[in-house]
């Protein structure tokens, strides 16, 4: 039971590049969320989903897009990096009834 | 103002010492109430989660005060391995509202 995975673990991009983070859990949850966490800043909700095949708009959504065809996989992607989104991306997943979330190891992704 | 509200400490205490937190939030339709842990560079791990008549887990006892919509965590007899920032959380109904606090960061020292 590896919980909630996300791949890759680091990423530099240059401005103008894009790139998916992928996020799998194990733990059959419905819900999946993406956040980025910057220094001095929360946890934002970036984009999230309630079941397979559904997605919605969280906190900060611009720029980003998601998907999610199976139930254990929820797709991050950047079409157009540019340098504030410089981030740590945590992927994380709960269960429909618990309110507990469980957290990926994170991305850091540097854009220059 | 933040819907969730943290100090940010940070909190600098000597082993064995007794800390509190305290969390205040800004919605009367929340929820759910959880404190999480996070060490540098590390993903949020679940800590506790708060119920309303208080709940402790060894040296980690949690309350709500609805009335006043603060959460408060307090470590007992704390260890070096406490030193971590601690995330308070709140939940609405909806899946979408889950508010994390920019944490409170504790340093145990030797």
């Amino acid at each position: 039971n590896a919980g909630v995975t996300q791949t890759p673990k680091f990423r530099v991009l240059k401005t103008g590049q894009s790139m998916t983070l992928l996020c799998a859990q194990d733990m059959n949850h419905e819900y999946m969320y993406w956040y980025r966490q910057d220094p001095g800043m929360g946890l934002r909700l970036i984009h999230y989903s309630v079941g397979e095949g559904t997605t919605a708009k969280g906190e900060v959504p611009d720029g980003y897009n998601v998907s999610r065809l199976k139930k254990q996989n929820f797709l991050l992607g950047l079409e157009s990096a540019a340098p504030s989104q410089t981030s740590v991306y945590f992927c994380a997943s709960s269960s429909l009834l618990a309110g507990e979330q469980y957290f990926g190891p994170g991305t850091r992704l540097t854009v220059t | 103002r933040k819907e969730v509200e943290q100090d940010p400490g940070p909190f600098n205490v000597p082993e064995g010492a007794t800390v509190a937190f305290n969390c205040t939030y800004s919605n009367s339709a929340s929820q759910s109430f959880f404190w999480y842990r996070q060490d540098c560079r590390k993903e949020p791990k679940l800590l506790m989660s708060v119920y309303s008549s208080g709940n402790e887990d060894g040296r980690f006892t949690a309350q709500l005060n609805r009335a006043s919509q603060y959460i408060s965590l307090l470590i007992r007899d704390s260890k070096l391995s406490d030193s971590a920032t601690y995330l308070c959380v709140v939940k609405h109904s909806s899946a979408s509202k889950i508010i994390f606090g920019s944490g409170t960061r504790l340093s145990i020292r030797p």
